[in-house]
């Protein structure tokens, strides 16, 4: 399955945070979300292959990479009280015959930001 | 500007019963629709995926509707257990992916 570490993370204000994600194996993209308390995931950005491959409303100082051992990391600078919230990571293998297959999520990453 | 809204943030019914969700959207255009389940503290798991040509997907005691006239999505948990109990979200996919607030279903015995 998916994994995402840490499980829980605090920083303060200013600081800079990367979450790390390993997909499940043999998928080829992976996104990374943001989820608030009571909200849906809002969608951060798409890695296919190693390269970006979609953008949601996000900044730039939130900025990501996949590796090709199935790993991919969320990396976040200078880090805001509203950044606080679930980040979670999902996998899939995208580019077959039948376009858009369902996404495997990690249980996710709680950061805190203070 | 791209709305998403499911139906209530909480549903409440009796175990036996069918459940049914409702995920409506505005100036979206969406390739396909997804349903997820969502359990405390844990990443969203997926169910269903339905795509622009398709109307109604089952499997097992779900089914999902797709209509993309009425820009609605129908979400129907049939013989509804206490296990059902969790947020249920829908998403919205094409070039990126949009997730509603989700449905909380809670499934009295």
């Amino acid at each position: 399955g998916v994994t995402q570490s840490p499980t829980h993370l605090i920083k303060t204000r200013g600081q800079q945070v990367t979450l790390r994600c390993s997909s499940q194996s043999g998928h080829n993209t992976v996104s990374w979300y943001q989820q608030a308390l009571g909200q849906g995931p809002q969608f951060i950005f798409q890695y296919y292959r190693e390269e970006e491959n979609g953008r949601g409303n996000f900044p730039p100082r939130f900025s990501g990479l996949q590796f090709p051992n199935d790993s991919s990391e969320l990396n976040v600078n200078a880090l805001e009280l509203d950044d606080s919230a679930l980040y979670l990571c999902a996998s899939s293998q995208e580019g077959g015959i039948q376009p858009y297959n369902e996404q495997f999520f990690g249980p996710g990453t709680r950061l805190t930001v203070l | 500007s791209q709305k998403i809204e499911q139906n209530s943030e909480a549903l409440n019914i009796q175990e036996g019963k069918t459940a049914t969700l409702t995920c409506n959207y505005t100036n979206y255009s969406p390739a396909y629709l997804q349903w997820y389940r969502q359990d405390p503290g844990r990443g969203p798991v997926f169910l269903l995926l339905i795509r622009e040509n398709e109307k109604e997907k089952r499997k097992e005691r779900l089914k999902v509707t797709f209509d993309t006239t009425l820009k609605q999505s129908l979400f129907h948990i049939t013989a509804s257990q206490p296990a059902d109990s969790a947020t249920y979200l829908c998403a919205l996919g094409g070039d990126d992916m949009r997730f509603g607030a989700g449905t909380r279903l809670t499934v009295k015995p």
